[in-house]
């Protein structure tokens, strides 16, 4: 299976920050990968696949980049509604598979 | 309104089995993969499986953990996913979520999620 690693496991930013999140995965996944933002109690949300593709609705400080094994999820101005957990998602091949995952706090 | 609505969580021991539901709405589900990612208490999220469309004949794929004790099933003339669990452990305790796939340029993007049914596993 193919291994994601996320980086960092968490981190600590005040409003306005520009923020950046990492995956690897393990082998060539081309641009098969998706970000994900969930807060506490709720099903997380899609913010963006093919790497790069943001979901309609999505604010615009939000992009991805990224293709092979490595990825970046950026956040431009961090706003308060965004301290969340994020996920990125390898769609390439089965058994898809999640990073750990990325705390942003404040 | 697109939307999913799962049912069927709750205690259950060891060994033991458990079916959930996912009842959907507001859209063509034959067109779509369904899926379910499971989150345990306190931890990420973990893919569970996958009931391709109907082009793909509603095959299935499993996470390695799950594989041979979990089955995924649909009826589209109800507009429902089902997950099978059997063989239960304490580590499939976990909020099991249902969700649509849809694939714009052959992407996958999971795109609407339900709100989740808790699982508990414990003797």
């Amino acid at each position: 299976a193919i291994q994601v690693t996320q980086s960092p496991s968490s981190l600590s930013a005040s409003v306005g920050d520009r923020v950046t999140i990492t995956c690897r995965a393990s082998q060539g996944i081309g641009n098969d990968l998706g970000w994900y933002q969930q807060k506490p109690g709720k099903a997380p949300t899609l913010l963006i696949s093919a790497a790069s593709s943001l979901q309609s609705g999505v604010p615009s400080r939000f992009s991805g980049s990224g293709s092979g094994t490595d990825f970046t999820l950026t956040i431009s101005s961090l706003q308060p509604e965004d301290f969340a957990t994020y996920y990125c998602l390898q769609d390439y091949t089965y058994p898809l598979t999640f990073g750990g995952g990325t705390k942003v706090e404040i | 309104e697109v939307q999913l609505v799962e049912s069927g969580g709750g205690l259950v021991q060891p060994g033991g089995s458990l079916r959930l539901s996912c009842a959907a709405s507001g859209f063509t589900f034959s067109d779509h993969h369904m899926d379910w990612v499971r989150q345990a208490p306190g931890k990420g999220l973990e893919w569970v499986g996958r009931s391709k469309d109907k082009i793909r004949s509603y095959t299935t794929e499993y996470g390695a953990s799950v594989r041979a004790r979990f089955t995924i099933s649909r009826d589209d003339s109800k507009n429902s996913l089902y997950l099978q669990m059997n063989s239960l452990k304490i580590e499939d305790t976990a909020v099991y979520f249902c969700v649509r796939v849809s694939s714009p340029g052959g992407h996958d993007a999971f795109d609407v999620w339900g709100q989740g049914t808790m699982v508990t596993v414990s003797s």
